[in-house]
């Protein structure tokens, strides 16, 4: 059975700390994508990465970096969390080429106080 | 602009009755795939369907469809016979081919509640 795990499934945490939210996949994708979900906003897209020690900015990369450092494993890093990142995030893999679909993990809710 | 729009926010259905899900997109490239995705509100995003923009027939895997209107850019989901566990947010995607890198964009949902 393909998985995407998300090593939690909520979190909360103080403003100003460092945040990590790690991702893990076991179908040797080479896309691995990370997404914060709100409220009547959709999915919109933080950073993704094609290959290790690869990564792009999506729509809204400002507060966030990542690190990819192995295949199967993309992290998302909050520098100083602040309340505005309270959200739901969601990783999610995919092989590079063609149309096939993406898998996601469970979800990480994420509220910052 | 939005590459992918979802106009309903929220849609109820009677169960056993078919339901429509409105979907337009947005793109200039020529190769692309467009998704429907449910998720319950345990959160798990579930893959539903698939449709390729060279895709003569219309997509359908059991109770859903998809009904591919390519020359309006619109790709409705289709659920026939709505049962109390279709009840989730419905979200459309497209990923587009030789312009793009393949990312998959989503839209915004629509909340779909079944009722009984």
């Amino acid at each position: 059975d393909v998985k995407v795990t998300q090593s939690s499934r909520y979190l909360v945490k103080r403003t100003g700390e460092k945040v990590f939210l790690e991702c893990v996949q076991d179908m040797d994708h080479e896309n691995m994508f990370w997404y914060r979900q709100d409220p009547g906003l959709g999915l919109r897209l933080i950073y993704f990465s094609y290959d290790v020690k690869m990564k792009e900015k999506g729509d809204i990369p400002e507060g966030y970096s990542v690190s990819r450092e192995k295949k199967e494993r993309f992290s998302l890093i909050l520098e100083s969390a602040s309340t505005n990142q309270t959200s739901m995030y969601l990783c999610a893999s995919s092989f590079k080429r063609g149309f096939t679909e993406a898998f996601f993990g469970q979800g990480t809710r994420l509220t910052v106080v | 602009a939005q590459k992918i729009t979802q106009t309903q926010p929220g849609m109820f259905v009677q169960e056993k009755e078919a339901v429509t899900l409105d979907c337009t997109y947005d793109t200039s490239d020529p190769s692309y795939g467009l998704f429907w995705y449910k998720q319950p509100s345990s959160g798990e995003m579930i893959f539903l369907i698939y449709q390729g923009s060279y895709d003569q027939q219309n997509a359908t895997e059991g109770r859903y469809s998809l009904n591919f209107q390519k020359a309006r850019k619109s790709a409705n989901l289709v659920i026939s016979a709505s049962q109390l566990g279709d009840s989730a947010m419905y979200f459309c995607a497209m990923r587009e081919g030789s312009g793009g890198s393949y990312i998959p964009t989503f839209g915004r949902g629509t909340s779909l509640i079944v009722h009984p």
